[in-house]
């Protein structure tokens, strides 16, 4: 069965470092993964998706990621962090012959100032 | 692109009474999922529609739980005789053609049962 985790329910970082928010994934064959946030009593905004190639994957507001096949994981990260970046953190994996969305549990991200 | 639209924002019934949400999708996407969203959970799966056609369901989607997509455009989710239980967030996407282009989610409808 396919499943995602994300073992941190929360991450805090100040302004201006570094972030990683962690992701691993169980899918058999080859996994389309996909980030998302969300902000407070809004719907999921598509950041980024893994499907093919490049293991460094490059998307909306800085943000990129990096498929890791041996280890089955897929970190978000950002070189730099801002306070606007706060909010919950969606992890999703589909197979190839699925169309539902397995998502993770979410991760808040705090960045202070 | 204007988006995925859901209405209504938010729904109070009390248990037992009928719900029904409606879901406009991109115009020019002809994949409809529905989701359920709980408190400190990610979104679940329920259904998925490609054009009118109702493809995929999910265990979740009890008998008191119907979809529709009549016209290949919108999307209605009905739930009868609500239970305390379905209090969540539900939320719509949409997405085009293969399957791994990314699904783009509405602001949801939030269902609170008294």
């Amino acid at each position: 069965a396919q499943s995602v985790a994300q073992p941190e329910d929360q991450v805090n970082v100040a302004e201006g470092n570094p972030l990683t928010v962690k992701c691993t994934y169980s899918v058999s064959g080859n996994p389309y993964l996909f980030w998302y946030v969300q902000y407070p009593n809004r719907g999921l905004q598509f950041l980024l998706k893994y499907i093919t190639g490049d293991n460094l994957v490059k998307g909306s507001y800085g943000f990129e990621a990096e498929f890791n096949k041996s280890q089955t994981s897929f970190h978000l990260k950002k070189p730099s962090a801002l306070v606007s970046d706060s909010a919950l953190y969606f992890c999703a994996v589909r197979d190839q012959a699925g169309t539902a969305l397995i998502f993770g549990k979410g991760t808040t991200l705090s960045v202070s100032s | 692109d204007t988006g995925v639209s859901q209405n209504p924002r938010h729904k109070i019934t009390k248990r037992g009474q009928n719900v029904t949400f409606r879901c406009d999708p991109i115009s020019e996407h002809n994949r409809l999922y529905w989701y359920r969203q709980t408190l400190g959970q990610g979104p679940e799966f329920l259904t998925y529609f490609q054009n009118e056609a109702q493809l995929e369901k999910s265990r979740l989607l009890s008998d008191r739980f119907s979809a529709e997509r009549p016209k290949g455009s919108f999307s209605t989710l009905e739930i009868q005789r609500t239970e305390q239980g379905d209090s969540a967030m539900y939320l719509c996407a949409s997405s085009h053609g293969s399957s791994n282009q990314p699904q783009h989610f509405g602001d949801g409808t939030r269902l609170s049962i008294l």
